[in-house]
């Protein structure tokens, strides 16, 4: 199974501020089949990002995603109050089991 | 809106069975792949399985496989996850998923959850 590592695991930062998570796969995965999911408390995870870099239906372009291979990165430009949340990598590009990082919490600094 | 409406909490006993459900509001129930995602207690997310309503081809987590049961019944567009033998260790929230396709690569990921259904097994 491919392992997602996601660093770091608590981020705190001010609204306004810049936030990068990063994805690290345990092997090369396929096609960028690479996705962030946002999970707010309480909440069920919802689809930011798919295919490493093409936002979902809906979602701010302050989101962005990039990477390919191994290492991949969420980046969030700029934080507003409805961005604090806990934020999921997943891997779909090998056979099953698709994988999820562990998440990184983003906090209020 | 498509929505995936999941059953309601519930509260079992070591050893019970249970059957949770995910209904699709829409009418395309046959056109892709339905998930489960377990997230235990203040932890993450993991994939358990999947399948398609179509034919009811199903696969398994190895974690999962013997486990617990996926099925559906297409003519009311509605998946099932169930136990047969529930553990404390299965107390969890559980989300159904949508995933449009397993052979295409590009289509895997999961575009639409449902709102989860916490199942809590205690003595």
């Amino acid at each position: 199974d491919i392992v997602l590592t996601q660093s770091p695991g608590t981020l705190s930062l001010s609204p306004g501020e810049r936030a990068t998570l990063s994805c690290r796969a345990s092997q090369s995965v396929s096609s960028s089949c690479l996705a962030w999911y946002q999970q707010k408390p309480g909440q069920a995870p919802r689809l930011l990002i798919y295919g490493a870099s093409s936002r979902a239906t809906g979602i701010p372009d302050r989101f962005s995603g990039s990477g390919s291979g191994t290492d991949f990165t969420l980046t969030i430009s700029r934080l507003e109050p409805e961005d604090f949340a806990v934020y999921y990598c997943q891997q779909y590009g090998s056979s099953p089991p698709w994988t999820f990082g562990q998440g990184t919490k983003v906090e209020i600094k | 809106e498509v929505q995936l409406v999941q059953s309601g909490a519930e509260l079992k006993k070591p050893g019970e069975s249970l059957k949770i459900s995910c209904k699709d509001s829409g009418d395309g129930f046959t056109s892709y792949w339905i998930g489960w995602v377990r997230q235990m207690p203040g932890k993450g997310l993991e994939w358990m399985g999947i399948i398609y309503p179509r034919d009811s081809d199903t696969r398994y987590s190895p974690s999962f496989q013997g486990q617990v049961t996926i099925s559906a019944d297409k003519s009311i567009s509605t998946a099932y996850l169930q136990w047969s033998s529930l553990k404390t260790s299965d107390t969890a929230m559980y989300y159904c998923v949508r995933q449009w396709s397993v052979a295409q690569l590009e289509r895997r990921y999961f575009d639409l959850w449902g709102r989860g259904t916490l199942v809590t097994v205690s003595s």
